[in-house]
């Protein structure tokens, strides 16, 4: 039962570089979250996606973009990549109204 | 903007002590869960409060909802090494599907 699984789990960039993390869940689950975790920061909420086919931002949506490819996968791209988005990233998705599921994260460095 | 206000930010504590840490807003939760961050791993659920003044126990940790769903506090009794972590509030403060984070809470509990 692999849960939600993220990939690359590391990854390292040069500034103004793009790349994309991808994130499948195998729960049947509608929503499906993109946080990023600083230090002091916790988890804020790039963007999410209530259901396959729709995606709204959250708190920190500058910089990046996202694809419900389906209701299983919801990719992150960063098309330039900055400094300021060196970070953990973390996949979660839940049914409707009900408790998270986190991926184990990617840690990301952007020099 | 961190809209949910957590304390501490760090505790280190013996092992034995008991410990309380806080969930604030000076807005109404919709419904308030609190997760468990290891390192290296995502966050995991540990409970669901949604009832002002509701009381939920989870062997030895007590979680609290504020009459007036504004504040939550979690009680853990004699601590030991495992509960070490990164706890963390969730509130689904402006639709049923964004999930927003307090910057949480770092517990050391030292054998």
């Amino acid at each position: 039962n692999a849960g939600v699984t993220q990939t690359p789990k590391f990854q390292v960039l040069k500034t103004g570089q793009s790349m994309t993390l991808q994130c499948a869940q195998d729960m049947n689950h509608n929503s499906m979250y993109w946080y990023r975790q600083d230090p002091g920061m916790g988890l804020r909420l790039i963007y999410y996606s209530a259901s396959e086919g729709t995606t709204d931002k959250g708190e920190v949506p500058n910089g990046y973009n996202v694809s419900r490819l389906n209701k299983r996968e919801f990719s992150l791209r960063l098309e330039s990549a900055a400094p300021s988005q060196t970070s953990v990233y973390f996949c979660a998705s839940a049914r409707r109204n009900e408790k998270l599921f986190f991926g184990s994260g990617t840690q990301l460095s952007v020099l | 903007t961190q809209l949910l206000e957590q304390s501490p930010q760090f505790l280190s504590i013996q092992e034995g002590e008991n410990l309380t840490v806080y969930c604030n807003s000076s807005s109404v939760f919709s419904s308030l869960q609190w997760y468990r961050q290891e390192p290296g791993e995502g966050p995991v659920l540990l409970v669901t409060v949604v009832t002002g003044g509701e009381v939920k126990k989870l062997k030895r940790l007590t979680f609290q909802f504020g009459d007036a769903r504004k504040d939550s506090s979690l009680h853990i009794t004699a601590a030991q090494p495992g509960d070490t972590g990164l706890y963390l509030c969730a509130d689904r403060r402006y639709n049923n599907n964004d999930m927003r984070f307090g910057a949480g809470t770092r517990l050391t509990v030292k054998p």
